[in-house]
């Protein structure tokens, strides 16, 4: 059973840049999360995905958007990327969304320079 | 505000030394507050959900437990295989979001 796949694991980009980052949920699982951590810090909320619609969004700046599609696997964008954006971004799945039992992938680590 | 704060930010122990990780909490109505384990390099695994004050649940050699406004994470007789960064978070109701802490990097020397 596969679990929580993210793609790319790394990526360098630079001031300014776009960037996509990529995620398929587990097995059965339709709500995809999408949280920022910075090193040595705990997670932060992006926005969660549920039913192909953002159904939560935290404090983060329109410069990050994302989007579900019908097989449940979801996108993060970034536009205009900061060096502030540099950080691991984690893609968490789970069955309904109501439950803070996520199933979390690797990440993708982004280095903005 | 909802806030999550754990202490201390980094512990050492010796194998078999017990010890406990503290979970401190503000929260709006708590729908349920989470602990996580996160290795180097990976994504937050999860470990338990309590739900409501003086519940406690247990996995191998961790116990945790929850008052009104802080949770611990009792580890017992820990073996360096439990090296790893806890981390505690919170669900507030009506919220679909996790607040987290900044997590206790927990090292356990043989």
């Amino acid at each position: 059973d596969a679990g929580v796949t993210q793609s790319p694991t790394h990526l360098i980009k630079t001031r300014g840049q776009q960037v996509t980052l990529r995620c398929s949920p587990k097995s059965g699982h339709d709500t995809v999360s999408w949280y920022q951590q910075a090193l040595g810090q705990g997670p932060q909320f992006i926005f969660q995905y549920y039913e192909e619609e953002e159904r939560q969004r935290g404090n983060f700046p329109d410069r990050f958007s994302g989007h579900q599609f019908p097989n449940y696997s979801s996108e993060l964008n970034v536009n205009a990327l900061l060096l502030g954006d540099s950080a691991l971004y984690l893609c968490a799945s789970s069955l309904g969304g109501d439950t803070g039992e996520l199933f979390f992938g690797e990440g993708s680590r982004l280095t903005v320079l | 505000e909802d806030q999550v704060t754990q202490s201390p930010e980094a512990l050492r122990l010796q194998e078999g030394e017990s010890s406990s990780l503290n979970c401190s909490y503000t929260v709006s109505g708590l729908r349920g507050l989470f602990w996580y384990r996160q290795d180097p390099g990976k994504g937050p695994e999860f470990l338990f959900t309590l739900y409501s004050a003086g519940e406690e649940k247990e996995k191998e050699r961790l116990k945790a437990t929850l008052t009104k406004k802080e949770s611990f994470l009792h580890i017992t007789a820990p073996k360096p295989e439990d090296s790893a960064t806890y981390l505690c978070a919170v669900r507030p109701d009506s919220n679909y979001q996790l607040i987290w802490g900044a997590g206790t990097k927990l090292i356990i020397k043989p």
